[in-house]
């Protein structure tokens, strides 16, 4: 079947720190690969997407990279802000504008 | 241009009760989905329509669910009989064919006592 896996949290990290949050995935095709974002209250938004392997997705100073060979899209920032904090979902979609399934979510906490 | 929204954003009701949510997608987007987040998980697919077509139904989408898109504009998604285990964050997106990314509304919180 289809499914992604993020790497658990909560990641605490300090303001200006690097960023990385794994995610890999498993698909019977050639996905698509999507980050959303869901701040506190708020709801779920587009961060950046990949749609073919080696494209790299980027957003607001994030970026991940569509890796076929190793089944993974992890998604990093090279300075995070505490306004980074949210929780963020790595997810596939298999043919266009179909259905999403999406990874556990891995919540970010940025302390100033 | 206005976002998905939702109705309601929270629902509180007893176990066995019938509920009903509506969804108003981004006008002009033919695509309408539907997912269930419970806590601590990522949203579950449950019903996506093109137009008023139902195309996919998820297996989670048990027969006390029923979802309609009728004039292929807003959607209801109703539980019947609620249990417990329906507590949940219920969200719905919409998109185009063209698109390949989803617009989420804000999601209706369901608390099932």
């Amino acid at each position: 079947g289809n499914s992604v896996t993020q790497m658990e949290g909560p990641v605490t990290l300090s303001e200006e720190a690097f960023l990385t949050i794994n995610c890999t995935y498993t698909a019977t095709g050639y996905p698509s690969l999507f980050w959303y974002v869901q701040y506190p209250g708020e709801g779920l938004q587009l961060l950046l997407k990949a749609t073919k392997a080696d494209d790299k997705g980027s957003n607001k100073g994030f970026e991940a990279t569509y890796r076929k060979e190793t089944t993974s899209f992890h998604l990093e920032k090279g300075s995070v802000q505490v306004s980074d904090s949210a929780v963020y979902f790595c997810a596939l979609n298999l043919g266009y504008g179909n259905k999403l399934v999406f990874g556990a979510g891995t919540i970010l906490r940025v302390k100033s | 241009d206005t976002g998905v929204s939702q109705d309601p954003r929270h629902k509180i009701t007893k176990r066995g009760q019938n509920v009903t949510f509506r969804c108003d997608p981004i006008s002009e987007h033919n695509r309408l989905y539907w997912y269930r987040q419970t806590l601590g998980q990522g949203p579950e697919f449950l019903t996506y329509f093109q137009n008023e077509a139902q195309l996919e139904k998820s297996r989670l989408l048990s027969d006390r669910f029923s979802a309609e898109r009728p004039k292929g504009s807003f959607s209801t998604l109703e539980i019947q009989r609620t249990e417990q285990g329906d507590s949940a964050m219920y969200l719905c997106a919409s998109s185009t064919n063209r698109l390949n990314e989803q617009f989420f509304g804000p999601g209706t919180r369901l608390t099932v006592l």
